[in-house]
């Protein structure tokens, strides 16, 4: 069972590029979370889906859209890469119930240079 | 205004001592779930334990157990028997309203000393 698989584990970006963090989930979720977490700090919601075809801002969305064509998959994509981006970012999936855990994969570190 | 707030920036332990961290909560929701999550060096973030705002008893989950006072709106998790592997950052979280959102803290660097 993979559970939360994001890719890639690294990356470095000059200012100005543009990447998609991948997200994938293999447990059939409804719920799924783009989260920041920026050096010493907790994680800060950027976006979040609550099935295919639905989703809104979070917390802190400004730089970044997301898609949901699939229950499985949860891109994240930065547009003109900026150095207040880097950061680490963790994508995160639950079935949907109130007191279950959320599911966070791996993180993707990104440096915006 | 901040919603989950862990005043204990770090927090130092001898090994096999008992140690609480500190998390306080602000919410009107009456329905609402607190969650504390481990992330050592490595970065993954370890679910430890959850407590439900309309649960009679304090959640425990081995040596971890949650310390929930309604009416203080804090939420402390206690670890016993302190353990060298238990050095990491512990994120305390609330999830609050619809879609199951969680709101993290900024965090307690736990050192667990020899």
């Amino acid at each position: 069972n993979a559970g939360v698989t994001q890719t890639p584990k690294f990356r470095i970006l000059k200012i100005g590029q543009s990447m998609t963090l991948q997200c994938a989930q293999d447990m059939n979720h409804n719920y799924m979370y783009w989260y920041r977490q920026d050096p010493g700090m907790g994680l800060k919601l950027i976006y979040y889906s609550v099935g295919a075809g639905i989703t809104d801002k979070g917390e802190v969305p400004n730089g970044y859209n997301v898609s949901r064509s699939t229950t499985e998959d949860f891109p994240l994509r930065l547009e003109l890469a900026a150095p207040s981006q880097t950061s680490v970012y963790f994508c995160a999936s639950l079935r949907g119930l109130t007191n279950e855990k959320l599911f966070f994969g791996s993180g993707t570190q990104l440096s915006v240079l | 205004a901040q919603k989950i707030t862990q005043t204990q920036p770090g927090m130092f332990v001898q090994e096999k001592e008992a140690v609480t961290l500190d998390c306080t909560y602000d919410t009107s929701d009456p329905s609402y779930g607190l969650f504390w999550y481990k992330q050592p060096s490595s970065g993954e973030m370890i679910f430890l334990i959850y407590q439900g705002s309309y649960d009679q008893q304090n959640a425990t989950e081995g040596r971890y157990s949650l310390n929930f006072q309604k009416a203080r709106k804090s939420a402390n998790l206690v670890i016993s028997a302190s353990q060298l592997g238990d050095s990491a950052m512990y994120f305390c979280a609330m999830r609050e309203g619809g879609y199951n959102k969680l709101i993290f803290g900024a965090g307690t660097r736990l050192a667990v000393h020899p």
